[in-house]
């Protein structure tokens, strides 16, 4: 069965500090997998992809196919990160998402 | 570029009743995906629609229906309203079905109330 699941629901910490959002997954064969960000009163968007390897807004996750996790992180979390955080993935090319249940992230000043 | 837009942004129905939501998909996107959000849960996979036809289907029973029109835009249908489909329902497209890292554009999404 293909599962997402982010331990968290709720995560608070200081601006400054570093920040991992948790990602674990299930899934029999290769998955692609996302970020989506939603800002307050703001549409769901893709922050990054494990394929492009890119580091978006301070972000970067890496996908690690022995523990089937695909944690976010980022150094020094700033007030404007504050938003939902969703892992989800897909079918290589299916395109059908399975999201997790979301993590809010909070960044107190 | 125009984004994905929805309508309408929010729709209050009574149980029993039916309802169709629509979608315009991005600028050259030919495939459009639904989602179900209850509060508090990450989005569920409804079904998606490739050049009209539907191209996958999530664990929904058959009085979710869908369309694709030739323009890529797409209507959702629920009939038979029931209380538990009280969510915001996200229309998402992208550009080329089975294309490895394809990216989902979301719209802003339509709240339904079922009363």
């Amino acid at each position: 069965a293909q599962r997402v699941t982010q331990p968290e629901k709720l995560l608070s910490v200081f601006k400054g500090a570093p920040v991992e959002l948790k990602c674990n997954y299930s899934y029999s064969g290769s998955p692609e997998l996302f970020w989506y960000v939603q800002y307050s009163r703001q549409r769901l968007q893709l922050l990054l992809r494990h394929i492009s390897r890119e580091s978006i807004k301070g972000f970067t996750a890496d996908l690690n196919k022995g523990e089937t996790s695909f944690h976010l992180k980022k150094p020094f979390a700033q007030e404007e990160d504050s938003a939902m955080y969703y892992c989800a993935l897909s079918n290589q090319g299916a395109q059908k998402l399975v999201f997790g249940q979301g993590t809010r992230l909070t960044i107190n000043p | 570029e125009t984004g994905v837009t929805q309508s309408p942004t929010h729709l209050i129905k009574t149980r029993g009743q039916q309802v169709t939501l629509r979608c315009s998909s991005q600028s050259g996107h030919n495939t459009v995906s639904w989602y179900q959000q209850a509060l508090g849960q990450g989005p569920q996979f409804i079904f998606q629609y490739y050049r009209e036809e539907e191209n996958g289907r999530g664990n929904f029973p058959p009085r979710f229906s869908g369309l694709q029109f030739p323009n890529y835009s797409s209507e959702l249908n629920v009939n038979a309203l029931e209380l538990d489909d009280s969510a915001l329902y996200l229309c998402a497209s992208s550009q080329k079905r089975g294309s490895p890292g394809n990216t989902q554009y979301f719209g802003p999404g339509t709240r339904l109330t079922v009363l």
